[in-house]
């Protein structure tokens, strides 16, 4: 079955340092990876995804991703973090179309990233 | 475009009573979801809709939930009777060609449950 994991449930970076938001990801096939961002109060955002091609994914408000298909991972990245990136950040990855499953999204638990000034 | 619009925004009621969240998805979307979030268990996909028809209920906690789609503009979900374990927050998502393509869902702003 398909799964994806957010080892951290929180990371703290300071602003102006680069940030990393773990992801790895176990699924059957190609894998389709997304990013959202979750506010305060508010439902998530769509930042990026990784579907087929390049490697390094450009997202929105200057984020990136990296997939990594030997680590299975796809971790979310920023050169530069801001106050205002903090957030809760999940991961998703969408189930396969193979074997009755149904192409919905799988979210990991979510991860909590503090930008302290 | 509005975006995806959910109403109630906030909702409190005791227990037994039938609560009834509404979603308007975004106009030419033709996959829906209900989400629900909870700091216990996370973000939960409750049932999902492609042109109006339930493709995946499997979220669906039990019987006491229900949901329905009439029309491309308007889905509902249901609890009847409600428990206070059924406190948490509701979203509702749309995207287009959702189950099959790689489209991105669009949240609503959710709708904050509270069960008395």
């Amino acid at each position: 079955a398909q799964s994806v994991a957010q080892p951290e449930d929180q990371v703290n970076v300071a602003e102006g340092n680069p940030l990393t938001v773990k992801c790895t990801y176990s699924v059957s096939g190609n894998p389709y990876l997304f990013w959202y961002v979750q506010y305060p109060n508010r439902g998530l955002q769509f930042l990026l995804k990784y579907i087929t091609g390049d490697n390094l994914v450009k997202g929105s408000y200057g984020f990136e991703a990296e997939f990594n298909k030997s680590q299975t991972s796809f971790h979310l990245k920023k050169p530069s973090a801001l106050v205002s990136d903090s957030a809760l950040y999940f991961c998703a990855v969408r189930d396969s179309m193979i074997s009755g499953n149904t192409g919905k999204l799988i979210f990991g638990q979510g991860t909590t990233l503090q930008v302290k000034p | 475009d509005a975006g995806v619009i959910q109403s109630p925004r906030h909702e409190v009621t005791e227990m037994g009573q039938e609560v009834t969240l509404r979603c308007k998805p975004i106009s030419g979307h033709n996959s829906l979801f209900w989400y629900r979030q909870t700091m216990m268990r996370g973000l939960e996909l409750l049932i999902y809709f492609n042109n109006n028809v339930p493709i995946d209920d499997s979220g669906m906690p039990e019987d006491r939930f229900s949901a329905k789609m009439p029309n491309a503009s308007f889905s509902t979900l249901k609890i009847q009777p409600s428990e206070p374990r059924d406190s948490a927050v509701y979203f509702c998502a749309s995207s287009s060609r959702g189950g099959v393509s790689y489209n991105e869902q669009f949240f609503g702003p959710g709708t904050r449950l509270t069960v008395l």
